[in-house]
């Protein structure tokens, strides 16, 4: 019954592969959101999509896409990956646009090698 | 560059005490401070939060201030119990759906 899950919570890979992690929730929110969680400890936010629709894009390479098939889900799609890339990336949704109160998940470890 | 800062990695305060983390921030268009508590492993779980046109705001053991002529916000939890034990991080709202956060802060309480 986790209201923010993301799969997996752990993926080592080389360098140049090409990696996904998924994110669900299950509350009904129009708002969901990725973060990246680097080696000092911040969080920023990478991208967010309200109803599917991409509404903040920060300064991301753009090997990292974010695909969201419905508002229940939103995938993070990293191409050619990087040894920089090594983080935690978490998922996050709240209830809509707007709304200060964000529902993290537990995040993804990513370790590229 | 960071625009949300926690001057302090960790704080170690006794049970029972009062804990006082600290967050600093640079962008006076910031319009709502939310406050976050992190276990290992876990995502960020929502703690308490203010409005900007608020200086303080009280949910049980947790306070928060905001003074706004420092750009200055502190989370107070009295008194601290062991289950606090966790990181803090503090959390700026900087426009619709954009969230800066600071580094975060380790509390330990200790029995």
């Amino acid at each position: 019954d986790t209201a923010v899950s993301q799969t997996p919570k752990y993926l080592v890979t080389q360098m140049g592969n090409d990696k996904s992690i998924k994110c669900e929730q299950n509350l009904g929110h129009d708002t969901m959101y990725w973060y990246k969680q680097d080696s000092k400890k911040f969080l920023k936010i990478m991208f967010s999509y309200n109803n599917k629709e991409l509404i903040i894009n920060e300064t991301v390479p753009n090997r990292f896409s974010p695909k969201s098939p419905d508002k229940a889900h939103l995938n993070l799609h990293i191409n050619s990956l990087e040894l920089g890339d090594s983080a935690v990336y978490f998922c996050a949704s709240s209830p809509r646009r707007g709304n200060t109160e964000a529902f993290f998940g537990q995040g993804t470890r990513l370790t590229v090698v | 560059d960071q625009q949300v800062k926690q001057n302090s990695p960790s704080l170690s305060v006794q049970e029972g005490r009062i804990s006082i983390l600290n967050c600093d921030y640079t962008n006076s268009m910031f319009d709502y401070f939310l406050w976050y508590k992190k276990y290992p492993a876990e995502g960020p779980t929502f703690l308490i939060s203010i409005s900007s046109i608020k200086d303080k705001n009280e949910d049980g053991r947790f306070t928060v201030f905001l003074n706004k002529s420092a750009k200055h916000l502190s989370l107070h939890i009295v008194p601290s119990q062991p289950g606090d034990s966790a990181v803090y991080f503090c959390a700026a709202r900087g426009g619709v759906n954009k969230f800066y956060f600071g580094s975060g802060t380790k509390l330990n309480v200790k029995p």
